[in-house]
């Protein structure tokens, strides 16, 4: 079946500091999510990514579709960016595949 | 504001006893989903609808029904949950099943434990 692979699991930062979390697909996305789950659990929409690179504040995400990934960079991580990051590719233009996520910790 | 809503947010139950998650969503869409999510596993979809009265299987169905009878609503029920249906739900919802410029908004998720 589809795959789609996240990592690192976990990531612990120091306030301030910069990372990258990686979405590998196993076949031909038509569009890609980003999600950040907060501790409370709500699923909060960052991009809607089919190609390219798009950037809201400190978030940027960028999707190299031809080579089946998608990254996405946050920069000066703060404290309430902690919480669970999902990438999720879209099939057939219906079906979403959701990746196991990355845990991320923020310490101040 | 657009949203997609769900109730209860949270709820203990016994095995056998049958509940139903609603889920309403106010942005005129017409593709809604229900989604389970369980620790290592990440969001699996238990069924959607493409619009009014057209419902179909996702990738866990068993033990759970849907029905939509109106665009807005698409409320999940559990006829007779069991224990392995505890887990955090959510909702979704996007314009059309397929296309450019569709993406998935999501509810803030039901949290259901049965006992």
């Amino acid at each position: 079946g589809i795959q789609v692979e996240q990592s690192p699991p976990d990531l612990i930062l120091q306030e301030g500091a910069n990372s990258t979390l990686r979405c590998n697909f196993s076949d031909s996305v038509n569009n890609l999510q980003w999600f950040h789950q907060n501790p409370w659990g709500q699923l909060i929409n960052l991009f809607y990514i089919p190609s390219g690179t798009k950037q809201n504040g400190r978030l940027s995400a960028t999707t190299v579709a031809t080579e089946r990934y998608s990254l996405l960079y946050i920069s000066s991580s703060q404290t309430t960016d902690s919480g669970v990051y999902f990438c999720a590719g879209i099939y057939n233009n219906n079906d979403m595949r959701f990746g196991a996520g990355t845990r991320l910790t923020v310490k101040p | 504001e657009a949203q997609v809503t769900q109730n209860p947010r949270y709820l203990i139950t016994v095995t056998g006893k049958k509940l139903t998650v609603t889920c309403s969503q106010n942005m005129n869409h017409e593709y809604m989903s229900w989604y389970r999510q369980d620790p290592g596993l990440g969001l699996r979809q238990i069924y959607y609808s493409m619009n009014v009265e057209v419902t179909d299987k996702g990738d866990v169905p068993e033990g759970y029904k849907v029905s939509r009878k109106e665009k807005r609503n698409f409320p999940l029920i559990l006829e007779s949950p069991s224990p392995n249906q505890t887990s955090l739900y959510f909702c979704a919802s996007k314009k059309y099943r397929s296309g450019p410029y569709n993406e998935q908004f999501f509810g803030p998720g039901t949290r259901l434990t049965v006992l």
